[in-house]
C-alpha cells in the first residue's frame, strides 16, 4: 500500500459526459501528479500540482482539468468524454516538487461507452 | 518520440536465476531513473532508483546499473522468485521538470 488513495476504482460512463476522479496523496506529500495509461500510449504524464498550484503540464487535453485543494487532495475533471478517453488514470505523490520518487495510487479505470 | 525505451516486451527466467531488464534513454537531461513493478489492475509500485551521479544502487535482491555514456540502465533481480512476475517499467526524470517519462514496460515471468 503506497498510501495514495484514488476513488472511484471503476467508472463507466457515456460519450459526452463529465466525470471527476479524486486522489488523496500520502500524508505529508505536497506534490500530486496525474498520469494516463492507455493501451497504445503507455503511461503518460498529464499534470502536476504542488501545494495547490499548477507546476507542470504534459499531454493534457483542453477538455481535462485538475485542481489541488487546501487539504492537498486533488481532482481530475474530464469533460465531453470520447471513446478514446477510456484508460487507467493514476495519481502519484511526492514529498515536494523536488522529490524525485513518486508513489502511485491504485488507479481509476474509466470506460467510455 | 520515445525518450525511454524498453526494447524487450517480455522476459522469461527460471526461479533462482538472475533476471536482467534493460532500458535505454535518449534525453541527456534525464538525471534520475526509477524502476517500478506493476501488477494488472494495480498502480505501479516503486522498486529502486538511481541518480546520475552514481553508476550502481543496490537494495536487497534488486540492483540498478547506470551507464551514462551509453544512456543505458538495467535492473538485476537475484535470485528471481515467482512473485517477481509482473510488468516492470523504467522511468526517468529531469531536474528541470519532475514529471516521469516511462518506457512501455517489460513483462517478466519467473517460472517455478
Amino acid at each position: 500500500d503506497s498510501g495514495v488513495t484514488q476513488t472511484p476504482k471503476h467508472l463507466i460512463t457515456a460519450t459526452g459526459q463529465r466525470v471527476t476522479l479524486r486522489c488523496s496523496p500520502r500524508s505529508g506529500d505536497l506534490s500530486v501528479y496525474w498520469y494516463q495509461q492507455s493501451l497504445d500510449q503507455g503511461l503518460q504524464f498529464l499534470i502536476q500540482y504542488y501545494n495547490g498550484e499548477e507546476r507542470a503540464k504534459g499531454n493534457i487535453l483542453e477538455r481535462f482539468s485538475a485542481q489541488q485543494f487546501p487539504d492537498l487532495h486533488s481532482e481530475l475533471n474530464l469533460s465531453s468524454l470520447e471513446l478514446g478517453d477510456s484508460a487507467l488514470y493514476f495519481c502519484a505523490s511526492s514529498v515536494e516538487t523536488g522529490g524525485r520518487t513518486q508513489y502511485f495510487g491504485p488507479g481509476t479505470r474509466l470506460l467510455v461507452l | 518520440d520515445q525518450q525511454v525505451k524498453q526494447n524487450s516486451p517480455s522476459l522469461s527466467v527460471q526461479e533462482g536465476r538472475i533476471s536482467i531488464l534493460n532500458c535505454d534513454y535518449t534525453n541527456s537531461m534525464f538525471d534520475y531513473f526509477l524502476w517500478y513493478k506493476k501488477y494488472p489492475a494495480e498502480g505501479p509500485t516503486f522498486l529502486i532508483s538511481i541518480s546520475s551521479i552514481k553508476d550502481k544502487n543496490e537494495d536487497g535482491r534488486f540492483t540498478v546499473f547506470l551507464n551514462k555514456s551509453a544512456k543505458h540502465l538495467s535492473l538485476h533481480i537475484v535470485p528471481s522468485q515467482p512473485g517477481d512476475s509482473a510488468v516492470y517499467f523504467c522511468a526517468a526524470s529531469a531536474r528541470s521538470n519532475y514529471k516521469l517519462t516511462f518506457g512501455k514496460g517489460t513483462l517478466l515471468t519467473v517460472n517455478p
